[in-house]
């Protein structure tokens, strides 16, 4: 089955530790997105990627960073940098420009900061 | 800069009609999406609206008006899994296009 996966669903960091969230798809999906999502808040989109080697800063991107190396993966790492990292974070993607007002969400990963 | 405003919560009864309001402000436009989200879990695309008038799919229905700069999500038939949060959202000229920028979120409770 097509889909997207992300790992850990739960994750536990100390401060000051650098940690990194999987986001793998099987959809053949260009263009690939992460978000953060706090409680009783909307999604706030952290970086997107519309083709391999290629992504671009979201609002929030300030503490985080990403890679694109194949298409099917795009991991985000939380840097120490990152003031309050404690979030649910989601992975999507979407068929590109075209198809981008319908993306596919992961199950996300929970980030608690102890 | 864009936003969207939809109210934070909406309450009904099973098999009740609810409609969720959507009022943005953005640069440029491409189209309305909605997607629905229950707790904990991963948000899943409803419906798109590109162009003004309704679009129904099911119990749901999306309604846009392109020149009020307004939408609806309208769901009929309320059935208590029903309950979730709604999410409308804009793609984001400012980020070529792709991106989407989503509302706060309508938390939907549904009642027997």
């Amino acid at each position: 089955d097509g889909g997207i996966t992300q790992s850990p669903k739960y994750l536990f960091r100390k401060e000051g530790q650098n940690v990194t969230l999987s986001c793998e798809q099987n959809l053949n999906h260009d263009a690939m997105y992460w978000y953060r999502q706090d409680p009783g808040q909307g999604l706030r989109l952290i970086y997107y990627s519309q083709i391999v080697n290629d992504f671009q800063k979201g609002d929030i991107a300030e503490g985080y960073s990403v890679s694109r190396e194949k298409k099917e993966s795009f991991p985000l790492t939380v840097t120490s940098a990152q003031k309050n990292p404690t979030a649910f974070y989601l992975c999507a993607s979407s068929a590109g420009l075209a198809g981008g007002h319908e993306q596919f969400f992961g199950p996300g990963t929970r980030l608690t900061v102890l | 800069g864009q936003s969207l405003e939809q109210p934070s919560e909406v309450t009904a009864v099973e098999g009740a009609i609810v409609q969720i309001n959507c009022t943005y402000q953005t640069s440029g436009f491409y189209g309305l999406s909605w997607y629905q989200q229950h707790d904990g879990g991963a948000p899943t695309f409803l419906s798109y609206n590109a162009l003004d008038g309704l679009e129904e799919t099911g119990r749901f229905s999306s309604f846009l008006s392109r020149s009020d700069s307004y939408g609806y999500l309208l769901l009929q038939e309320l059935q208590m899994k029903d309950s979730a949060s709604y999410f409308c959202a804009v793609r984001d000229q400012g980020q070529a296009g792709t991106a989407l920028i989503f509302g706060k979120g309508t938390t939907l409770s549904v009642s027997s």
